[in-house]
């Protein structure tokens, strides 16, 4: 199993400039999640999924869009992207809570920094 | 305001002592703590998690101790090994982890040396 997987790896931007990151897990999880971790700070929640075809916004939404057609995938948007944006972005997934999951322990990609210029 | 706080940016242990990191909260209605590690250039990896209805849990040389009225958690690793020398993140959730709306800390950074 590969896991949660991210790409790109890396990527600059100008700004103004559209992209979308790609997030794609193959644990069958139900949930998905989109972060920004930025220097000195903790993860921050950008947008998370609780299942195909559901999202709903975490701490840090605006800029953002995302959208789940398929249980495997999450894709962040930055439609029109800007400095404030640059940062690392770690996808995660967690299974459904029950069964072997004692609760939300989420499975993280490697992440994928983000440089707008 | 931050909800979860980990005062201590940074820590540095002697190898084969303890390591213990802290964690602070003050949003009452968290019932689900986790620690993540995390290695530079990788993403998180779930280290440890406790419930709001236990005072501690242990896995291996990792024990998460939980002080609810105090609103405090720490992560005591035992020994502590070079190998272990990442950041650690504290976490916690108000929906017992069904939903994961995880609030994470800054984080601490371990150094654990020779």
């Amino acid at each position: 199993n590969a896991g949660v997987t991210q790409t790109p790896k890396f990527r600059v931007l100008k700004t103004g400039q559209s992209m979308t990151l790609l997030c794609a897990q193959d644990m069958n999880h139900e949930y998905m999640y989109w972060y920004r971790q930025d220097p000195g700070m903790g993860l921050r929640l950008i947008h998370y999924s609780v299942g195909e075809g559901t999202t709903a916004k975490g701490e840090v939404p605006d800029g953002y869009n995302v959208s789940r057609l398929k249980k495997q995938n999450f894709l962040l948007g930055l439609e029109s992207a800007a400095p404030s944006q640059t940062s690392v972005y770690f996808c995660a997934s967690s299974p459904l809570m029950g069964g072997t999951s004692l609760g939300n322990e989420q499975f993280f990609g490697p992440g994928t920094r983000l440089t707008v210029l | 305001d931050q909800q979860v706080k980990q005062n201590s940016p940074s820590l540095s242990v002697q190898e084969g002592r303890i390591s213990i990191l802290n964690c602070d909260y003050t949003n009452s209605m968290f019932d689900y703590f986790l620690w993540y590690k995390k290695y530079p250039a990788e993403g998180p990896t779930f280290l440890i998690s406790i419930s709001s209805i236990k005072d501690k849990n242990e896995d291996g040389r990792f024990t998460v101790f939980l002080n609810k009225s105090a609103k405090h958690l720490s992560l005591h690793i035992v020994p502590s090994q070079p190998g272990d020398s990442a950041v650690y993140f504290c976490a916690a959730s108000d929906d017992g982890g069904s939903q994961g709306n995880l609030i994470f800390g800054k984080g601490t950074k371990l150094s654990v040396k020779p």
